[in-house]
């Protein structure tokens, strides 16, 4: 299956820092791609869609000042956390959806461990 | 996207087939039904999709009643690596994959 690429896999930092996570197909360019947060027992929840070339589409409730999505190529989106706060602390994954085939799927990274202290 | 409801956990012994249902009584008829699992830490696997017909790959089978409103996902001989929360979604192609809460999988040996 198509690969996607999250990095980095665990970040630590200090209350009011920004932190940035990558997320990067490799083997397939993907237009759209998602980003997820998980707290410890629960379901991923969806936070935004973002496009490549333009605005990313957040869900509701989720702070988009908060948590910046840049999408600037076909195979790279990043977001940044901004002025973190130990509350943001939690487990962010990424997502691709490759459009290749009869029908789409969506292909996750290996997610990213944020610790705000 | 129509909405799935899941038992939270079941067991399976090592060897057997591990047979993990979804109910999705609302599901329209241009709705897939995927499947996902997440193993602990990790990114959600892919494990298979279908829209009507019954679905088998490498992984895993895919059994869709005929009346669409329930669907099994099977994994005819479970392993300990196969220890895993599994996701039932069901979504128009096109829209955004919604988790619920899934089926945490324990394969004892």
């Amino acid at each position: 299956g198509a690969v996607v690429s999250q990095h980095p896999s665990r970040v630590i930092c200090k209350s009011g820092t920004s932190v940035k996570i990558e997320c990067r197909s490799l083997d397939f360019q993907a237009t759209t791609m998602f980003w997820y947060r998980q707290f410890p027992k629960q379901s991923l929840m969806l936070m935004a869609t973002s496009n490549e070339g333009s605005k990313a589409t957040y869900e509701q409730g989720v702070e988009k000042d908060k948590f910046l999505i840049n999408h600037a190529s076909l195979t790279l989106s990043t977001l940044t956390v901004t002025s973190a706060h130990p509350e943001d602390s939690s487990f962010y994954i990424c997502s691709a959806r490759d459009l290749g085939g009869r029908n789409e799927k969506l292909f996750f990274g290996s997610g990213t461990q944020l610790s705000v202290l | 996207d129509a909405k799935t409801t899941q038992p939270p956990s079941m067991d399976c012994a090592e060897g057997r087939a591990a047979n993990l249902p979804c109910n999705h009584s609302t599901i329209s008829g241009n709705e897939y039904v995927y499947w996902y699992r997440q193993i602990h830490s990790q990114g959600p696997q892919y494990i298979i999709h279908g829209l009507k017909n019954n679905e088998t790959n490498e992984m895993a089978s895919l059994i869709i009643t005929e009346d669409r409103k329930s669907s099994t996902l099977i994994l005819p001989h479970a392993t300990l690596r196969d220890t895993a929360v599994y996701y039932c979604i069901v979504r128009v192609e096109g829209n955004q994959f919604y988790f619920g809460t899934g089926t945490s999988l324990t394969v004892i040996p």
